[in-house]
């Protein structure tokens, strides 16, 4: 069955950076992209970005450039998201979720991973 | 990107309909047939509930239905039920080659 399981809370303080793992199993890797919401607290989703599984390209969301570095292990079946110049507002569950190319539906997520910045 | 504009909160009755509202403008829900809806419990990810505007993926109930007009798309739950109550959130692909979601629906059975 398809799994993708997260990596667990971090506590960061402002300034830092954080990286956020995504394993993946149950299915073809290369065959899906992965993409990052975030939610903070009592609030709605928000679209990070995309890893495209075929051709390796990144696309991040304007509000996330500069900033956000996604990257995928196929030997692991593994993506990670990394987060820098961390603020207070950057605290979040942040949610890996995979997309087959050209359907625009997100069909399987991950557990989400709490991310709490903080001095 | 602004987010796309759901209300906050809708509530009803058990058995009764309800519908949720998500306008977006013609860069989002107005370019493309591109509308998913997620269906989120407290504390757990979201879940697919509806793509391309009114597709049902296997295993989602015939209960929740979706339509699109002009940047408007909504979802309709009928039959309501008390596992319906949750959050529910729209997400449209857009012109910049991006994704965008709804503020997001407290969904609450009376």
């Amino acid at each position: 069955q398809v799994q993708m399981v997260q990596s667990g809370a971090e506590v960061k303080k402002p300034g830092a950076s954080v990286k956020v793992s995504c394993k993946t199993s149950g299915y073809t890797f290369t065959d899906y992209h992965i993409h990052w919401v975030r939610q903070a607290p009592g609030q709605g989703l928000e679209w990070i970005g995309i890893s495209r599984s075929n051709d390796d390209i990144t696309a991040y969301a304007q509000k996330f450039q500069g900033r956000v570095t996604m990257t995928r292990d196929t030997s692991t079946s593994t993506v990670y998201m990394e987060l820098s110049s961390l603020k207070s507002e950057d605290t979040a569950v942040y949610f890996c979720a995979r997309e087959m190319e050209l359907t625009y539906l997100f069909d399987y997520w991950g557990q989400g991973t709490l991310v709490i910045v903080s001095s | 990107q602004s987010a796309l504009t759901q209300p906050a909160s809708v509530s009803g009755s058990p058995g009764q309909s309800i519908t949720i509202s998500c306008t977006g403008t013609s860069s989002d829900i107005g370019a493309y047939k591109y509308v998913s809806w997620y269906q989120q419990h407290p504390g757990k990810a979201p879940k697919l509930m509806i793509y391309d505007i009114s597709n049902r993926p296997s295993g989602v109930s015939n209960r929740f239905s979706g339509s699109k007009s002009g940047n408007t798309a909504s979802l309709t739950i009928s039959g309501l039920q008390a596992e319906d109550e949750a959050d529910y959130h729209c997400k449209s692909y857009t012109t910049s080659y991006s994704y965008v979601f709804g503020t997001g629906t407290k969904v609450t059975v009376l």
